[in-house]
């Protein structure tokens, strides 16, 4: 199976900070379509995850510009610029390019 | 507005069966794929399985090969979750999702307990 292994486990910012979250894959996440199925949720507390970023770096509907994918291969990226109070919680990436499809285990990101 | 709403979970000894239902609205059911996604207490996400538009190709995590079954009923607008043989470690909350054309869960239901205790 695909390992995700993010990194750090938890984020301590302070708001306005800028935060980055590293996902790196045991095995290269591009499909034989062409297309990396990398992607990127957010689940608040107490809530259920939510998309924010698909096939790396595609933003979904209603997701702000501060929210930016990035990476190739098996080394991929989220940073958040200006961290607000509505982007704490826990952050996961997860593919589906590989069978069976898997999930980071979790970055929590956090007040100091 | 996409809404999912799970329903069926709840309490449920070892070895016994539980069945979990999605009703879909504000979208045509019938053109996505749909999918289970469960997280134990305190712990995180795992993909469980996924089903596409028809319902004839249905994909399974290894640990529930054999003992759950995911189906839906696009007359109903609804996805199932059979759970058979059902064991400790499958304690958790599970969410329906609905699978968007770029294989992305991009709406979630507000998920279901299923706690599975003697």
């Amino acid at each position: 199976d695909v390992v995700l292994t993010q990194t750090p486990v938890a984020q301590p910012v302070t708001l306005g900070d800028q935060a980055s979250i590293s996902c790196r894959s045991s095995q290269s996440l591009v499909h034989s379509n062409g297309n990396t199925y990398l992607e990127w949720y957010l689940q608040k507390p107490g809530q259920s995850p939510q998309l924010l970023i698909y096939k790396v770096s595609n933003r979904f509907s209603g997701v702000p510009d501060r929210f930016i994918g990035s990476g190739s291969g098996s080394d991929f990226t989220l940073k958040i610029s200006r961290v607000e109070p509505e982007d704490l919680g826990v952050y996961y990436c997860f593919q589906a390019t590989h069978d069976p499809w898997t999930f980071g285990g979790g970055t929590k990101l956090e007040l100091k | 507005e996409v809404q999912l709403v799970e329903s069926g979970g709840g309490l449920v000894q070892p070895g016994r069966s539980l069945k979990l239902s999605c009703a879909a609205s504000g979208f045509t059911f019938s053109n996505y794929g749909m999918a289970w996604v469960c997280q134990a207490p305190t712990k995180g996400l795992e993909w469980v399985a996924s089903i596409s538009t028809g319902g004839g190709n249905t994909y399974y995590r290894d640990s529930v090969k054999g003992r759950f079954t995911i189906s839906r009923d696009n007359a109903k607008n609804t996805l199932y979750l059979q759970m058979d043989s059902l064991r400790s470690e499958d304690t958790a909350t599970y969410y329906c999702a609905r699978l968007s054309s770029n294989w992305a869960f991009d709406y979630w239901g507000q998920g279901v307990m299923v706690t599975v205790s003697s």
